[in-house]
């Protein structure tokens, strides 16, 4: 089963706006992670958002997690054409800490 | 500090055949994991070793194994290739084992089965 689900699948903004892309899992967390991926190329750890916090802010990343509806969000501010990337939220599978499960990831293109 | 290094960076290979790759961690690093990501999608775990050991192994047939070296680094085979097993490869390292630590991924072996 899909436990890290992320939403859109793919998004285009203009250089300078906000993007904001979603994570829906399925099982209780101790913590959610969110990665990025530029094409072809391994994947680069951005955030930890432990179960018990509700934001946490990296430059101009935030991420907020909401427990009770099993949902997390990744803001990117003043977005730059170098954020061009798939980003992946990726928690614990079914079979709890054992198991690490990527979203498919959204594809963010932002224009020039 | 050397980052996650993988090897080699593309591997053609026909059905059938074998595939080994590797993957070096980061110096410290103990816990190495290995993923399958297929053309377009997310990463499907395969393999999770620490301090040696088969710590637990995602849904995938036994023709795919690994070992970890006394040196922290990994190998990952993959036996009686089939044409479903073009992917990338990624490899990840992070300094403590489980899931509360950040993983630092490699930038892959690209397999393609001919």
């Amino acid at each position: 089963s899909q436990q890290g689900e992320e939403d859109p699948q793919a998004l285009s903004i203009q250089e300078g706006e906000n993007a904001t892309m979603n994570c829906s899992y399925k099982t209780s967390i101790n913590n959610l992670q969110w990665y990025r991926q530029n094409s072809g190329r391994g994947l680069v750890h951005l955030i930890l958002i432990r179960s018990n916090e509700r934001e946490k802010h990296s430059g101009r990343l935030r991420v907020t997690l909401d427990t009770s509806k099993k949902s997390s969000s990744l803001l990117i501010t003043a977005s730059r054409a170098a954020d061009t990337a798939s980003y992946f939220c990726a928690t614990e599978g079914d079979n709890y800490g054992q198991n690490f499960v990527f979203g498919p990831g959204t594809r963010l293109s932002v224009l020039p | 500090e050397a980052g996650v290094t993988q090897s080699p960076t593309h591997l053609i290979k026909t059905r059938g055949q074998q595939a080994t790759l590797r993957c070096s961690p980061i110096s410290g690093h103990t816990s190495v994991y290995w993923y399958q990501q297929a053309l377009g999608l997310g990463l499907q775990f395969l393999l999770w070793y620490d301090e040696g050991e088969e710590r637990n192994r995602g849904n995938f047939p036994p023709r795919f194994s690994g070992r970890q070296f006394p040196n922290y680094s990994s190998e990952l085979n993959v036996n009686a290739l089939e044409l479903e097993d073009s992917a990338l490869y990624l490899c990840a390292s992070s300094s403590q084992t489980g899931w509360n630590q950040p993983q630092h991924f490699g930038d892959g072996t690209r397999l393609s089965i001919l």
